[in-house]
């Protein structure tokens, strides 16, 4: 039973338009959330995370929005660039459950075309 | 520099011939994990380890094991490789307080 899901394999995106990456989750004790950016030939590298308490949480070009009912998180990157072109990760963690360990979305492939 | 290093990047070996990914970190953190991907399956968790001596199994788990006997170091085992286990797998860790966790370069293993 797939917990975190990303149903969107792929997504491209022209120069300097929004790209908008959805991630659904159906464990309602997951109270964390990351997203993680891979280039090919490299491990993940941490994007940007939001805790449960927040619906919003920016970083620069990244927003990250959380809609707790909806069990639903998207990722925001304005504007685009090509050297955002990689596969992103969602992941959630159940910080409050004694123990915590990250459990991975399956990944959208960004690419971003100048 | 802040990292975690994994060896061999590389690993191309035949069924049934035991082998071992190293795996280790600079930061001091308690937690580290290994995790493989595969294509349209995204990253699994195959063990994990909150500190020396404690390890715990993920999702995977079969067909691998592990040990932590120093805190820095996490290597994987196969003990007898098959061909589904061919895949790209990653080290991670993270300090036992933070969610984030950092990620090795990765390690490609073909088991033919």
């Amino acid at each position: 039973d797939q917990q975190v899901k990303q149903n969107s394999p792929s997504l491209s995106v022209q120069e300097g338009r929004i790209s908008i990456l959805n991630c659904d989750y159906t464990n309602s004790m997951f109270d964390y959330f990351l997203w993680y950016k891979k280039y090919p030939a490299e491990g993940p590298t941490f994007l940007i995370s939001i805790s449960s308490i927040k619906d919003k949480n920016e970083d620069g070009r990244f927003t990250v929005f959380l809609n707790k009912s909806a069990k639903h998180l998207s990722l925001h990157i304005v504007p685009s660039q090509p050297g955002d072109s990689a596969v992103y990760f969602c992941a959630a963690s159940a910080t409050n459950s004694g123990y915590s360990t990250l459990t991975f979305g399956k990944g959208t492939m960004l690419l971003v075309s100048p | 520099e802040a990292q975690v290093t994994q060896n061999p990047r590389y690993l191309i070996t035949v069924t049934g011939k035991k082998l071992t990914v190293t795996c280790s970190q600079n930061m001091n953190h308690e937690y580290m994990s290994w995790y493989r991907q595969d294509p349209g399956l995204g990253l699994r968790q195959i063990y994990y380890s909150m500190n020396v001596e404690v390890t715990d199994k993920g999702d995977v788990p079969e067909g691998y094991k592990v040990s932590r006997k120093e805190k820095r170091n996490f290597p994987l085992i196969l003990e007898s490789p098959s061909p589904n286990q061919t895949s790209l797998y990653f080290c991670a860790s993270r300090n036992r307080w933070d969610e984030k966790l950092f990620f090795g370069s990765g390690t490609q293993l073909s088991v033919l």
